[in-house]
């Protein structure tokens, strides 16, 4: 059964601080893996999609990296309008958009 | 401006009174998708469509329906509500089967 899991499940930064998401991940067949982010109220947006191992995606304060097993989501000096719940989510070989979440990480940004 | 419209943004019902949440893009896009979201479970798959007149079961389907008579719309129908599927619904469509889901904004449904 594929799996995602995401670390850590809450993550309090203040501004300037920089930190990372982690979103492991045991799948058959990695077609993609995509980062969002959710805020309250709102439907997940779409940050990126990682595809390969040592492939790296940036936007703004934001970098995602993959491994064959984990995704990285670094944020780099961030600001309190960063803070949201961050998705990751992998597609796999298991049919047309099957897709899977993992629970998410929920970023607070002090100023 | 590109979007998913979901309707109704909130729903309180009783148990057994059919439902149906509305969807529709209008991005053209052919994939189309309803998901639940619950505290500490994540974003599950309900059904998806590949397009018009093809859906198929995700993860948890039971207890829902799904048609897709046109291309922009895929509504969500709860024939018998049950308070279990108290839960924030999201619709999404994507271009093609490996792309970026592009979401509503959701709804939140109470089932009492």
């Amino acid at each position: 059964e594929d799996q995602v899991t995401q670390s850590p499940e809450a993550l309090r930064l203040q501004e300037g601080e920089s930190s990372s998401l982690n979103c492991s991940y045991t799948v058959s067949g990695l077609r993609g893996l995509f980062w969002y982010r959710q805020d309250p109220g709102k439907g997940p947006e779409f940050l990126f999609t990682l595809y390969s191992a040592g492939e790296e995606k940036e936007k703004e304060r934001l970098k995602a990296t993959l491994t064959k097993k984990e995704s990285f989501l670094h944020i780099t000096a961030p600001k309190p309008e960063d803070s949201a719940t961050y998705l990751c989510a992998v597609q796999t070989s298991g049919g047309y958009q099957k897709v899977t979440f993992g629970t998410g990480t929920k970023l607070q940004v002090i100023p | 401006e590109a979007q998913v419209t979901q309707n109704p943004r909130y729903l309180i019902t009783v148990t057994g009174k059919k439902l149906t949440v509305t969807c529709s893009q209008n991005m053209n896009h052919e994939y189309m998708s309803w998901y639940r979201q619950d505290p500490g479970l994540g974003l599950r798959q309900i059904y998806y469509s590949m397009n018009v007149e093809v859906t198929d079961k995700g993860d948890v389907p039971e207890g829902y329906k799904v048609s897709r008579k046109e291309k922009r719309n895929f509504p969500l129908i709860l024939e018998s509500p049950s308070p279990n599927q108290t839960s924030l619904y999201f619709c999404a469509s994507s271009v093609g089967p490996n792309s970026p889901l592009h979401f509503g904004n959701g709804t939140r449904l109470t089932v009492t």
